[in-house]
């Protein structure tokens, strides 16, 4: 049981690359999240899938896409990287929607724009 | 909106002694969610203890409790009996029970002195 799953742990990227980055979780959750972490700062959610099939935008979504592929897998793209999207990207899962149900997270992906 | 802050950047401790970690949250809601999560160097996000507000009883875990004070909006997070492992950054976060998103504070750092 690896629980959440993240890939690459490290990523450059040049501005106006593109890149996905892949999330997998194994405890059979419904919900699952993209959030980032700039230095010195909290998480802020970028998007979130309240269940296979949905998506939706949360607090930072401007420059990124996703796509649920399947209960188990939700990714994260850059369509256009942007040095403003230097960040820690973490996924997230957690087995409903709503509830306080806890939140369990990923290893974090490091991206440098230049 | 809700925020969360944490007022304390930077927090020391001796090993083996007790130390309090501030949170303070701002909501109009009444049925929420608190949380405090664990990031050491590795950048793992940890979940460390959780606690609904519904309830009056204090959640503890271990070597960690907290102090909710729901009229207050405060959310301390207690540590017993420090151990060089505590060490690390501390988020505390809220999420509403029907919501989507962990609003996190900016965090803490904890430094545990041999």
């Amino acid at each position: 049981n690896a629980g959440v799953t993240q890939t690459p742990k490290f990523q450059v990227l040049k501005t106006g690359q593109s890149m996905t980055l892949q999330c997998a979780q194994d405890m059979n959750h419904n919900s699952m999240y993209w959030y980032r972490q700039d230095p010195g700062m909290g998480l802020r959610l970028i998007y979130y899938s309240a269940s296979e099939g949905t998506t939706d935008k949360g607090e930072v979504p401007n420059g990124y896409n996703v796509s649920r592929l399947n209960k188990r897998e939700f990714s994260l793209r850059l369509e256009s990287a942007a040095p403003s999207q230097t960040s820690v990207y973490f996924c997230a899962s957690s087995g409903l929607w709503g509830g306080g149900e806890t939140q369990y997270f990923g290893p974090g992906t490091r991206l440098l724009v230049l | 909106a809700q925020t969360v802050t944490q007022s304390q950047p930077e927090m020391s401790v001796q090993e083996a002694e007790t130390v309090t970690l501030s949170c303070t949250y701002d909501t109009s809601e009444s049925d929420y969610y608190l949380f405090w999560y664990k990031q050491p160097p590795s950048r793992q996000m940890i979940l460390v203890i959780r606690q609904e507000a519904y309830k009056q009883q204090n959640a503890t875990e271990n070597r960690f409790s907290v102090n909710f004070q729901k009229a207050a909006k405060s959310f301390s997070l207690k540590i017993s009996d420090s151990q060089l492992g505590d060490a690390a950054m501390y988020f505390c976060a809220y999420i509403l029970n029907a919501g989507n998103m962990l609003t996190f504070g900016g965090g803490t750092r904890l430094m545990v002195k041999p």
